[in-house]
């Protein structure tokens, strides 16, 4: 059964260096997104990305946050500068079409130091 | 803002009791309802969605879904200590495919 796939599975960074997180969505998906959890909190939606543009991002997703989708496979979460409080798990999913049930990644565990 | 609320538990239950978990979200526009299950350090799975008004079965899952009172419920039948986990509740409105999750609800399953 395909599957969403992230890339690293743990990244440790120093506060302030630019990190770029790594998904490869299930191949015929047409709707990407980025979501978030801090250890014990609630997961939350970071951006939506169809068509080569953002569809929708929430308020976490400020300047220091961008994505792309550089190829025909992967779809990519970069913070440019990080700060402590980006420390988190970070999840990509993605759907076929709307109101489907959105599959998530195995997430990254990001660590700002 | 909307909201997705969950009592966090943990909700403990015996092995081969039915365990019944509740959410409740403020967006009365809301049109589709997914209860998935996380494990510690792991990413949500999903158990079960519910679009319409009922019951919805699958295996030893059901799904109630209520839009007049804004209630999702899922209920575990036969729990099995293996079910011990989060059991996430997570909602999208009519004019996003965002979901919103609740906090969640530890569940326990004990032997």
């Amino acid at each position: 059964e395909p599957e969403v796939t992230q890339t690293p599975s743990h990244q440790v960074t120093q506060m302030g260096q630019e990190v770029i997180l790594r998904c490869v969505p299930i191949s015929n998906h047409l709707y990407f997104y980025w979501y978030r959890q801090i250890l014990g909190q609630k997961v939350e939606f970071l951006v939506s990305f169809y068509n080569n543009e953002i569809s929708e991002k929430s308020e976490i997703f400020d300047d220091q946050f961008s994505v792309e989708r550089p190829d025909g496979s992967n779809f990519t979460l970069k913070i440019r500068s990080t700060k402590l409080e980006d420390s988190a798990m970070y999840f990509c999913a993605s759907i076929y079409g709307l109101q489907e049930t959105q599959y998530f990644g195995p997430g990254t565990r990001l660590l700002v130091l | 803002q909307k909201e997705v609320e969950q009592n966090s538990g943990p909700l403990s239950v015996p092995e081969g009791a039915i365990a019944s978990l509740n959410c409740t979200y403020s967006d009365r526009g809301s049109q589709s309802f997914f209860w998935y299950r996380q494990y510690s350090g792991k990413s949500p799975e999903l158990i079960m969605f519910i679009y319409s008004n009922g019951d919805k079965e699958d295996g030893r899952f059901t799904a109630q879904l209520n839009k007049a009172s804004q209630y999702v419920s899922l209920l575990i039948r036969d729990s099995q200590p293996s079910d011990s986990a989060t059991y996430l509740c997570a909602v999208n409105g009519e004019d996003t495919d965002k979901l919103i999750f609740g906090t969640g609800t530890r569940l326990q399953v004990f032997p």
